[in-house]
Parts: C-alpha cells; sequence; structure tokens
C-alpha cells in the first residue's frame, strides 16, 4: 500500500525558513517522480514543483523559484522541501505527491500546514 | 503557461443524478489531463488520469472524455459522499497547471 506521510509545517515568520519532508513507503521510491502541491486557505490546488525519480531534473512555479527547493533522499524513501525567503502568501497546506510513470498524480499525502505570520 | 478553465464553478444537484463538469485548456494537452475529488478538511483523491483512465479502486460511475483542449468528467448516479470539490490538472507541460476547482453541493 503506497503511504506519504509529510510533516514539516508550522508557524514561520516572514523572510523565514522551513524544510517539508515526505516519508514514502509501498513503492519503489527511486523509479518515481514527485511533486509538491500547495492550498492556501479557502483556495484551490497549486502546484508547486517536481523532481524527477533519479533528482536530475526538477521544475518549479514561478512563484517559488528562486526561493524554494525540491530534492530526495532516495536511500531514505524521502521527499524535501526547503522554503527559503518565505512570505504571507506562501501559507498553505502542503500536500505532497507520487507521480505516475507517464505523468499525472496518483496518490497524495496528508498534507502539512505552513503558516507564515509575524 | 498553460491556463486550465473549469465550468461550472458551482453546481447543485440532487442524490441519484448525473452531472458533467468541464475544463477547458488554452492550449493543446493532448490527453494528459487529471480528474481529482477533494472533500474539505482531506487531501485530494486521485479520480481519472490520461483524460479517461479510472485510477484503480474509483467506482465506474466517475468517468472522463476529451483530448486536445476540452474535457469532461461525469458521475452518474449522485451519491452523499460525491458532493465535493473537483478539480482538472493538466500535465502536458510545466507549470501542471489546475483548474479553479468545481464545487458539488446537495441541492
Amino acid at each position: 500500500e503506497v503511504q506519504l506521510l509529510d510533516s514539516g509545517g508550522g508557524l514561520v515568520q516572514p523572510g523565514g525558513s522551513l524544510r517539508l519532508s515526505c516519508a514514502a513507503s509501498g513503492f519503489t521510491f527511486t523509479n518515481y517522480a514527485m511533486s509538491w502541491v500547495r492550498q492556501a486557505p479557502g483556495k484551490g490546488l497549486e502546484w508547486v514543483s517536481t523532481i524527477s525519480g533519479s533528482a536530475g531534473s526538477t521544475y518549479y512555479a514561478d512563484s517559488v523559484k528562486g526561493r524554494f527547493t525540491i530534492s530526495r533522499d532516495n536511500s531514505k524513501n524521502t521527499l524535501y522541501l526547503q522554503m527559503n525567503s518565505l512570505r504571507a502568501e506562501d501559507t498553505a497546506v502542503y500536500y505532497c505527491a507520487k507521480v505516475r510513470l507517464r505523468g499525472g498524480i496518483d496518490y497524495w499525502g496528508q498534507g502539512t500546514l505552513v503558516t507564515v505570520s509575524s | 503557461d498553460i491556463q486550465m478553465t473549469q465550468s461550472p464553478s458551482s453546481l447543485s444537484a440532487s442524490v441519484g443524478d448525473r452531472v458533467t463538469i468541464t475544463c477547458r485548456a488554452s492550449q493543446g494537452i493532448s490527453d494528459y489531463l487529471a480528474w481529482f475529488q477533494q472533500k474539505p478538511g482531506k487531501a485530494p483523491k486521485s479520480l481519472i488520469y490520461a483524460a479517461s483512465t479510472l485510477q484503480s479502486g474509483v467506482p465506474s460511475k466517475f468517468s472522463g472524455s476529451g483530448s486536445g483542449t476540452d474535457f469532461t468528467l461525469t458521475i452518474s448516479s449522485l451519491q452523499p459522499e460525491d458532493f465535493a470539490t473537483y478539480y482538472c490538472q493538466q500535465y502536458n507541460s510545466y507549470p501542471h497547471t489546475f483548474g479553479q476547482g468545481t464545487k458539488l453541493e446537495i441541492k
């Protein structure tokens, strides 16, 4: 059974940093791309970033490019999102998600809440 | 960037009804289109990928169609557990944009 466990959210001041983690199990982690998707309070879903299985390719939304870094440790079956220079508009629930071999998300984590506020 | 536009933004229907939600891409995306269901306070759930392929475990009351720029999600015989918000997402090219969502409510 595929399981994705998001963690690392919390309250952080504007300009601060936070690192999210997503522990994966139930599939061969290194074979699959992984993504982060966020949802601001009361708003829709926003794709944030994707990393290939080998970590050789990464992609970012313009809204986070240069501030967020996606990475993975395939030896630990863990996905990360390093978030720097956080802004109030980054406040959201962040979901990690597994990507199918031919693309498209098939499984989601439970989400972790990031609140950027002074 | 490819823009995804869903219609309607909200929809009222009764138990037993059949409803259709539309998703339009601002440029052709072949069949690289997925549909998700989200209930309040919960993570999204994957329903359909490749425009018309049902995710494993998803009941056949859900169906998707379309290719290019115009796509539909149809839900037949609505049950109370189907009332939720539905999102489309294109994964043809980055950024992998979502539609704004369609909230399906009980009439």
